[in-house]
């Protein structure tokens, strides 16, 4: 187990909702990613938070967004829900500074109906 | 433009060697990494390799770096039944402080008894 935590495991919201997901990372990591990986595919790079701030994004629209707290936890956000939002979403904790060794979570299942 | 290659499918029987095959196309990855997930599993980092270096072995994996052919390949030395699972290669991009993985689609390997 790498110690990232991801809440919840699976969730089905419904078109034009909202939802908000939860990520701890690795006892000090600092740096949080987020990835989407739908069925049969590679994970696609949303964004990555370092000290509280966007550190670089993806090829993700703005509904798409993001937090990172003091104590190095994160949320992913996404309003406006499309079907096509149905995904693994998968968090990631590094430390900078080295390489970019990503430890990831088990992830939350969303399903968009 | 960043991609990551590897081909879909692998089959081996148990006890023989599997070679896991990726090419890249970004000349200035830092890192490269080899993931493993396995069904209804988050990505668990299996190696990486710095992009200056053409070999590291580590227990029963081998990973060579040819960076003039951008060719990364995995090799599982006595395949297992628990070695089943889908091998993902991904390349480490950094620019300043905007750091981020590219991920290929993954190589499902099916270990046969």
């Amino acid at each position: 187990e790498t110690g990232v935590t991801q809440s919840p495991t699976h969730l089905i919201k419904t078109r034009g909702q909202q939802v908000t997901l939860r990520c701890s990372s690795q006892s000090g990591h600092n740096t949080v990613s987020w990835y989407q990986q739908a069925l049969g595919q590679g994970p696609q790079f949303i964004f990555q938070y370092y000290r509280e701030e966007e550190n670089g994004r993806g090829n993700f629209p703005p509904r798409f967004s993001g937090l990172q707290f003091p104590n190095y936890s994160s949320e992913l956000n996404v309003n406006a829900l499309e079907l096509d939002d149905s995904a693994l979403y998968l968090c990631a904790s590094s430390l900078a500074g080295g390489p970019e060794t990503q430890y990831f979570g088990p992830g939350t299942r969303l399903l968009v109906l | 433009g960043e991609d990551v290659e590897q081909s879909l499918f692998l089959s081996v029987r148990e006890g023989d060697s599997s070679v896991i095959n990726c090419t890249y196309t970004d000349s200035s990855s830092t890192y490269l990494y080899w993931y493993k997930q396995e069904p209804g599993a988050g990505l668990q980092l299996l190696t990486y390799i710095f992009s200056n270096m053409d070999m590291k072995q580590d227990q029963r994996l081998t990973v060579l770096l040819n960076k003039k052919d951008k060719h990364l390949s995995l090799r599982i030395a006595d395949t297992q039944t628990g070695d089943s699972a889908i091998y993902f290669c991904a390349e480490g991009w950094e620019a300043g402080n905007n750091r981020k993985l590219i991920w290929g689609l993954g190589t499902s390997l099916a270990v046969n008894p």
